[in-house]
């Protein structure tokens, strides 16, 4: 399998704007995981879906943020509309099942101006 | 006060010293996680624990429940070691909560 598949793997976009980053999970991981990463508040959980249901979305910081997990090969996070706080690398990351190690995409730097 | 705390956050080596990093944290786990961000920015997973000890290649990792403490070790450090190295510990759900982050550079 080649990993968890995310893209675009950089993203620079006006305020105000939509932006739609994408996964594609491990085949055959039950679990999808969408995180932050800030220079000020390091990793952060947004939420996480099993069997393509959110289970916890307590991590999204407003209501700006939306996720979907349409089938079990691919997920999106959206923003809109964007802002310049929003500048971050998001990560996509699977598992197979339960309390299994995570394997991470690369990631996708955004950056909001 | 963060549920996870690492130190030191950053730590200079040089190659063939043994290193060790620390993480502590304040809520009854389910199980520890040891992740190595390269500087390209990929977060790879290098343990998951729930007791005891695991050990790949001249990584160790330890954690002590009852004192709630972890440590990742590197024997005979490798300037290819140098990255940022993160603990997260994980409760009864998926869910993943880290630490900051420790910054490791190992010079020749």
């Amino acid at each position: 399998d080649a990993g968890v598949i995310q893209s675009p793997r950089h993203e620079v976009t006006e305020m105000g704007q939509e932006v739609t980053l994408r996964c594609k999970p491990i085949s055959g991981h039950d679990y999808l995981f969408w995180y932050r990463q800030t220079m000020m508040r390091g990793l952060e959980l947004l939420i996480y879906f099993n069997n393509n249901v959110p289970i916890d979305d307590s991590g999204m910081p407003e209501d700006r943020f939306s996720a979907k997990m349409p089938n079990a090969s691919f997920s999106t996070l959206k923003i809109q509309p964007s802002e310049p706080r929003d500048s971050a690398v998001y990560f996509c990351a699977s598992t197979e099942r339960r309390h299994r190690e995570a394997f991470f995409g690369q990631g996708t730097r955004l950056t909001v101006v | 006060k963060n549920e996870v705390e690492q130190s030191p956050q950053n730590l200079t080596a040089q190659e063939g010293e043994f290193i060790t990093i620390n993480c502590s944290y304040s809520v009854g786990i389910s199980a520890l996680h040891w992740l190595q961000q390269h500087p390209g920015g990929g977060i790879v997973s290098l343990f998951m624990l729930s007791s005891g000890k695991k050990k790949h290649g001249r990584l160790i990792a330890t954690i002590n429940i009852q004192e709630k403490h972890s440590s990742l070790h590197i024997t005979a450090s490798h300037p290819r070691d140098s990255a940022v190295y993160i603990c997260a510990v994980q409760g009864g759900s998926e869910k993943l909560v880290f630490g900051k982050g420790t910054k490791l550079t190992v010079n020749p």
